[in-house]
């Protein structure tokens, strides 16, 4: 079975400094992996994701994750944090070998700090 | 383009009384997905239908909790009876794929409190 976890529920930053968001997941297959973002009272919005093209992935907003199969991590990360990325993010994998489901991470609240 | 329209965005009601909560996915997309959000338990999924049709419910929490998507424009949480548990962030989401590899678009969700 699939699965994702991320490392950190809570991360802080100062603001211009960079954002390192982890987030390991187990597959049997060429996973399609995601990165969310949940501002407050909002809906999830797609950051970006992988699909098995590049293994770096650029996004919305400066982030981008790079897909590592060896170390089965698709960390996400920013060179410089806005106070507008404070922010809840999931990571998430998409199980097609059987169940078809997208599986959530539980979620990193990013917090920056003036 | 409209994106996912959620209704009522906020719902306060009483222990024993239906609830139902409103989708209208993006058009064009076939997968329609219901997902649960609370501090406890993350984000859950409940319903997934995939050209209207129920395909995996196995998230719902109990026979008090039922899904519709009479056609491909509209789908209907309810709860009855709703119970204070139920509490949560009620989220519709769809999607252009059915095969599990394409973009969730989110609705702003639906704020369920059952005192």
């Amino acid at each position: 079975a699939q699965s994702v976890t991320q490392l950190d529920s809570h991360v802080s930053v100062s603001e211009g400094t960079p954002v390192l968001l982890r987030c390991n997941y187990s597959s049997s297959y060429s996973p399609s992996l995601f990165w969310y973002v949940q501002h407050p009272n909002k809906g999830l919005q797609l950051l970006l994701k992988y699909t098995s093209a590049a293994t770096l992935v650029k996004g919305i907003n400066g982030f981008e994750a790079e897909f590592k199969k060896s170390e089965t991590s698709f960390h996400l990360t920013k060179p410089s944090a806005h106070m507008s990325d404070a922010a809840e993010y999931f990571c998430v994998v998409s199980d097609t070998s059987g169940t078809y489901k997208y599986i959530f991470g539980t979620g990193t609240r990013l917090k920056v700090l003036a | 383009d409209a994106g996912v329209i959620q209704s009522p965005r906020h719902e306060v009601t009483e222990m024993g009384q239906e609830v139902t909560l409103r989708c209208k996915p993006i058009s064009g997309h076939n997968s329609l997905f219901w997902y649960r959000q609370t501090m406890m338990r993350g984000l859950e999924l409940l319903i997934y239908f995939n050209n209207n049709v129920p395909i995996d419910d196995s998230g719902m929490p109990e026979d008090r909790f039922s899904a519709k998507m009479p056609n491909a424009s509209f789908s209907t949480l309810k709860i009855q009876p709703s119970e204070p548990r139920d509490s949560a962030v009620y989220f519709c989401a769809s999607s252009r794929d059915s095969i599990f590899t394409g973009e969730l678009f989110f609705g702003e969700g639906s704020r369920l409190t059952v005192l």
